[in-house]
C-alpha cells in the first residue's frame, strides 16, 4: 500500500485559535489527497478533496472558509483549522490513492479544543 | 449523493467460527467498494477492495462478494482470530477509487475464545 504521513499526531489548542495539519505523500506524487474527520465511535465523513495547484472541493456542510485546505506539492496538503471552538474537537485523517491501488490512510491528527 | 448502510453494527462470534458484515449502497454509478479495519485509536487499515467488473474476490481468510443489480456487498471472515476484533468499516466511491470515500456506520466485531 501507500505510505502516508500525518504531523501533528496530535494537538491541544484553545478556543478561537488555529491549527495546521500537514499530510504528506511519502511514496508517489499525489495530485489529489483526501481530508476526512472522525468523531468518538463514529464513521469516517469526508471533508473535503484536496488538489495539488487549484482550489479544493468540499463536501456539503462543510465550511471552506474555516476548514482551510493547501496542496502547493505533489507531496503534501494542509488543513488549517481556524478559529477552533470544542465542537471542532476530532480525529482528523488524511489519505491518498496511487491508481489503482485503493486509498491509504495517515496516522491521524486527534485535535481537543479547550 | 452516494449512502452507504451497514449491518449489523455489532457482531460476536466464537473464534474459529465466521463472521459476515453486509452493506448496500444508494449510487448506481459507484464502481470502487474497499474493506478497512480500525483498531483503537489507530487509524484505518485497507484489507480488501472489489471493483464493479469483479463478482468475488478472495485473500487468505478474508472474501467480499458484490452484486451490483442488488446494490449491496459483503465482507466474509473464516476462520476468525482474537486479532480479528476490530471496528470494520465499507465503503463505496466513484472513479475507480480515485474519488471519496463514503463510508458506512461500521461493524464491531467481538472474537470471543
Amino acid at each position: 500500500g501507500a505510505v502516508v504521513s500525518q504531523h501533528p499526531s496530535w494537538v491541544i489548542c484553545k478556543s478561537g485559535t488555529s491549527v495546521k495539519i500537514e499530510c504528506r505523500s511519502l511514496d508517489f506524487q499525489a495530485t489529489t489527497m483526501f481530508w476526512y474527520r472522525q468523531f468518538p465511535k463514529q464513521s469516517l465523513m469526508l471533508m473535503a478533496t484536496s488538489n495539488e495547484g487549484s482550489k479544493a472541493t468540499y463536501e456539503q456542510g462543510v465550511e471552506k472558509d474555516k476548514f482551510l485546505i493547501n496542496h502547493a506539492s505533489l507531496t503534501l496538503s494542509t488543513l488549517t483549522v481556524t478559529s477552533a471552538h470544542p465542537e471542532d474537537s476530532s480525529f482528523y485523517i488524511c489519505s491518498d490513492a496511487p491508481p489503482g491501488r485503493g486509498q491509504y490512510f495517515g496516522p491521524g491528527t486527534r485535535l481537543t479544543v479547550l | 449523493g452516494e449512502n452507504v448502510e451497514q449491518h449489523p453494527s455489532t457482531l460476536s462470534v466464537q473464534e474459529g467460527d465466521s463472521a459476515v458484515i453486509k452493506c448496500t449502497y444508494s449510487d448506481s454509478a459507484s464502481n470502487y467498494f474497499p474493506w478497512y479495519k480500525q483498531e483503537l485509536g489507530k487509524r484505518p487499515q485497507l484489507i480488501i477492495d472489489i471493483r464493479s467488473n469483479v463478482g468475488e474476490k478472495k485473500d487468505q481468510r478474508i472474501a467480499v462478494t458484490l452484486n451490483k443489480t442488488a446494490k449491496h456487498f459483503s465482507l466474509h471472515i473464516t476462520e476468525t482470530q482474537p486479532e480479528d476484533s476490530a471496528v470494520y468499516f465499507c465503503a463505496a466511491s466513484t472513479g475507480g477509487g480515485a474519488d471519496g470515500l463514503t463510508f458506512g456506520k461500521g461493524t464491531h466485531l467481538i472474537i470471543q475464545p
